[in-house]
């Protein structure tokens, strides 16, 4: 059971670029999360989802978008990279909302310069 | 909105000894609390939670933690550590965020070091 995947481990971009964090799982969960994680920071929700088709922000959106066509995937773009979005992303899911256990993917380390 | 704060940004402990990480938090309601782990370029793991019901939870790993209400903390335990305890910490809280958007919110995180 591979749980949640995510897509690349690593990534380097320039300034203004675009790119799309790919994530993945195999659960049939209905809720799925992107957070950010800064150094001494702990994690920030850039935006979640319900079930297919739904989405919402979070607390950190800006810069970011999201879509929601099947259970499985819940990918993340970024438009205009910027130096501020140098972070790692993690994705998650879970059966229900918040109260429920969060399963996470191991990581994208974003490096945007 | 709700908030968590841990103290310690780092802790260390030598191998076998007893363990206390430290979490409080803010919120309005019965809060939902998470303790999770996050080993060296893992993403996270979820160590035990807490809902309602009896204040001391087991987890897995051989941590429990104390839901205080009248200290607003869930203080995380483990009686004897092992090497393989070093890890990052987060303690959450799972609740409606600003903007009414489903998710946790973290602490910043406690470094566990253990020493030989």
């Amino acid at each position: 059971n591979a749980g949640v995947t995510q897509t690349p481990k690593f990534r380097i971009l320039k300034i203004g670029q675009s790119m799309t964090l790919q994530c993945t799982q195999d659960m049939n969960h209905n809720y799925m999360y992107w957070y950010r994680q800064d150094p001494g920071m702990g994690l920030k929700l850039i935006y979640y989802s319900v079930g297919a088709g739904i989405t919402d922000k979070g607390e950190v959106p800006n810069g970011y978008n999201v879509s929601r066509s099947t259970t499985e995937d819940f990918p993340l773009r970024l438009e205009l990279a910027a130096p501020s979005q140098t972070s790692v992303y993690f994705c998650a899911s879970s059966e229900r909302d918040y109260t429920y256990e969060q399963y996470f993917g191991p990581g994208t380390r974003l490096t945007v310069t | 909105a709700q908030s968590v704060t841990q103290p310690d940004i780092h802790i260390t402990v030598s191998e076998g000894a007893s363990l206390e990480l430290r979490c409080n938090y803010s919120y309005g309601a019965t809060p939902y609390l998470f303790w999770y782990v996050q080993s060296p370029g893992q993403g996270l793991q979820l160590l035990l939670k807490y809902f309602s019901g009896d204040t001391l939870v087991q987890g897995i790993k051989g941590f429990e933690a104390e839901f205080k209400r009248s200290q607003s903390s869930f203080n995380l335990r483990k009686p004897s550590v092992h090497w393989s305890d070093a890890a990052e910490y987060f303690c959450a809280v799972g609740a409606r965020t600003g903007g009414g958007a489903d998710g946790l919110t973290f602490g910043k995180g406690t470094h566990l070091i253990i020493q030989p």
